[in-house]
């Protein structure tokens, strides 16, 4: 695709739900690695795949955030029994190589608010 | 402590003046990456640099490593250059941990016709 897609761009759930955030990176891009961005800060680190294989989840904050590329494309951010600190702007980024440093491409990012 | 310090935290400029955005850093790194917020949230990448100076129309940025200090200009600003600008660093590539961004908290840049 042209870029690095995000859906859905807002998400409103009631505190204990379950929510999914979908990734969809540029075509051929072996790495993918979601953020999360709280209101005001910078965004965090919370996982990296490399194709099909999560290599790095050292940045998810509780046993409640679970990631998966299964196909290694499409990746999903799944966040269980919601809570209001969870609400904050999930970034996912793309990139084509996996050793060398390359720019990152971008998706527009879930907003997602916990009520 | 954070790791990526960035100053100021917001800066106002009337149009036409020359900005300077700092970023300060505390680790070893392979890269450092300059990169641009609108308020919609997508984020793009203006520059990637591992030493010396890169030039892309207005925007200039500069890169210190043994001082581990990076600036961004802005020549002749812009009220479309008004977005939140953020230092991203890549720590020294392992192989198990890609290439991920660490990032500083972001400078808020407005300009004023």
């Amino acid at each position: 695709g042209a870029g690095v897609s995000q859906s859905p761009r807002y998400k409103v759930a009631k505190r204990g739900q379950d929510v999914a955030l979908r990734c969809d990176p540029i075509s051929g891009h072996v790495s993918l690695f979601w953020y999360q961005q709280a209101l005001g800060q910078g965004p965090e680190f919370l996982t990296y795949f490399q194709n099909e294989a999560q290599l790095d989840k050292s940045g998810l904050p509780s046993d409640r955030f679970f990631a998966e590329r299964p196909e290694g494309s499409v990746s999903t951010l799944k966040i269980q029994r919601t809570q209001q600190e969870d609400s904050a702007v999930y970034l996912c980024a793309s990139s084509l190589q996996i050793y060398s440093n390359q720019p990152q491409h971008f998706g527009d990012g879930t907003r997602l608010s916990i009520l | 402590k954070n790791e990526v310090e960035q100053s100021p935290q917001n800066l106002t400029a009337q149009e036409g003046e020359f900005i300077t955005i700092n970023c300060s850093y505390s680790v070893g790194i392979s890269a450092l990456h300059w990169l641009q917020q609108h308020p919609g949230g997508g984020i793009v990448s203006l520059f990637m640099l591992s030493s010396g100076k890169k030039k892309h129309g207005r925007l200039i940025a500069t890169i210190n490593i043994q001082e581990k200090h990076s600036s961004l200009h802005i020549t002749a600003s812009h009220p479309r250059d008004s977005a939140v600008y953020i230092c991203a660093v890549n720590l020294p590539l392992i192989k198990a941990a890609g290439n991920k961004l660490t990032f500083g908290g972001g400078t808020r840049v407005l300009v004023k016709p």
